[in-house]
């Protein structure tokens, strides 16, 4: 098992949809969660972390089930400019830590 | 203020040769990390550094190392080449000394293939 599975889609869905992906995770001790998004040809740059309490940031909202060991990230009112891969991340602990990336959710918003 | 830089942009090298990737993180910034990103896969950790000290590895074959020098920019090197080592080898920085740093700053990558 993969220790951080996302769906690589890809998501094509139309400009104002609103749109949810999830992440899971293996490492129960895992510390913390983030969002990167990654354009294509780019380099990844951090969106945003995921806090316990679930955190929103303008149209993105991060939620995070520790029981169930998953985190999502939620766009409403999705924009062209939303169209990138989004990257799940999460900070392991085993032995020494270290931050282990999800393979990506591709996402296309269409005109 | 220069972001994290890598070189090269671009390496072409053939089955069997070792390959040498650089980069030099954000000025002020103590930790380097290395990552793999085969085409159509995810980011595949490879290497941390902190303070000049490996501080974890990836699940990779001994031929993939590197170092971190005192003003803390580092190298990586991947001895006896394989084709299914061409990928875009991404280095990140981050600024929290001896602990893992979540945000992370990502240069644009080398892109390695072997022929």
């Amino acid at each position: 098992r993969k220790e951080v599975e996302q769906d690589p889609g890809p998501f094509n869905v139309p400009e104002g949809a609103t749109v949810a992906f999830n992440c899971t995770y293996s490492n129960s001790a895992s510390q913390s969660f983030f969002w990167y998004r990654q354009d294509c040809r780019k380099e990844p740059k951090l969106l945003m972390s995921v806090y316990s309490s679930g955190n929103e940031d303008g149209r993105f909202t991060a939620q995070l089930n520790r029981a169930s060991q998953y985190i999502s990230l939620l766009i409403r009112d999705s924009k062209l400019s939303d169209s990138a891969t989004y990257l799940c991340v999460v900070n392991f602990i085993q032995g020494a830590q270290k931050l282990v990336f999800g393979q990506g959710t591709r996402l296309t918003i269409n005109p | 203020e220069a972001g994290v830089t890598q070189s090269p942009t671009h390496l072409i090298k053939t089955r069997g040769q070792q390959a040498t990737l650089r980069c030099s993180p954000i000025s002020g910034h103590t930790s380097v990390y290395w990552y793999q990103q085969a085409l159509g896969l995810g980011l595949q950790f490879l290497l941390w550094y902190d303070e000049g000290e490996e501080r974890n590895r990836g699940n990779f074959p001994p031929r993939f190392s590197g170092r971190q020098f005192p003003n803390y920019s580092s190298e990586l090197n991947v001895n006896a080449l394989e084709l299914e080592d061409s990928a875009l080898y991404l280095c990140a920085s981050s600024s929290l000394r001896r602990q893992l740093n979540e945000k992370l700053f990502f240069g644009s990558g080398t892109q390695l293939s072997v022929l």
